[in-house]
């Protein structure tokens, strides 16, 4: 069964403390892995889409990497308004629809 | 470019009543898909439709919900008669092709008491 697990579920850094966040996939056949930022009352909001094992992908302080098992978001020295909940999304071959498999997010709050 | 919009952003209704939830997509995105997050849960799937055809409604929980996308513009999702399960937030999402990048509207947060 498809499965989209991420970690942690919560994290609180102080403003220019970089880190990591991760994201676990079990599919069977990888078309794409989507990063989603969503803050509160809003919907998600695209980020990255990552393809294949070794790439990567940035946005200012965001670097998003892919494994043939887990994708990381980088996040390099944050700011307060970086704080969202990111969300991981996998699509997988085959079927008759392009769905999104979601995990449940990471709630990140950057303090000043 | 306008976003992807959805009608209401919050309704409130009580058990066994019928409410319509809408979706506008970005104009020209052919493929437009509904999820729904329940609370403490993830974003799930319930279905997907290319143009006014659905292509997919594998993740539709019970014959009380039924989508439609007449013309192949905007969308409608009805709930009928509400549970107190349906409640959550309702999304709706619009792509450009199949495999495209898929945006989000707003949402709109059902409670059904």
């Amino acid at each position: 069964e498809d499965q989209v697990t991420q970690s942690p579920e919560a994290l609180r850094l102080q403003e220019g403390e970089s880190s990591s966040l991760n994201c676990s996939y079990t599919v069977s056949g990888l078309r794409g892995l989507f990063w989603y930022r969503q803050d509160p009352g809003k919907g998600p909001e695209f980020l990255f889409t990552l393809y294949s094992a070794g790439e990567e992908k940035e946005k200012e302080r965001l670097k998003a990497t892919l494994t043939k098992k887990e994708s990381f978001l980088h996040i390099t020295a944050p700011k307060p308004e970086d704080s969202a909940t990111y969300l991981c999304a996998v699509q997988r071959y085959g079927g008759a629809t392009n769905k999104l498999i979601f995990g449940t997010g990471t709630l990140l709050a950057v303090q000043p | 470019e306008a976003g992807v919009t959805q009608f209401p952003s919050h309704s409130v209704i009580e058990k066994g009543q019928t409410v319509t939830l809408r979706c506008d997509p970005i104009s020209g995105h052919d493929n437009l898909y509904w999820y729904r997050r329940v609370m403490g849960k993830e974003i799930k799937f319930l279905l997907h439709f290319v143009k006014e055809s659905k292509q997919d409604e594998s993740g539709m929980p019970n014959n009380r919900f039924l989508a439609e996308r007449t013309g192949g513009t905007y969308s409608t999702l009805k709930v009928q008669p509400a549970e107190l399960e349906d409640s959550g937030v309702y999304f709706c999402a619009s792509s450009q092709g199949g495999d495209g990048t898929q945006y989000f509207g707003p949402g709109t947060r059902l409670t059904v008491l």
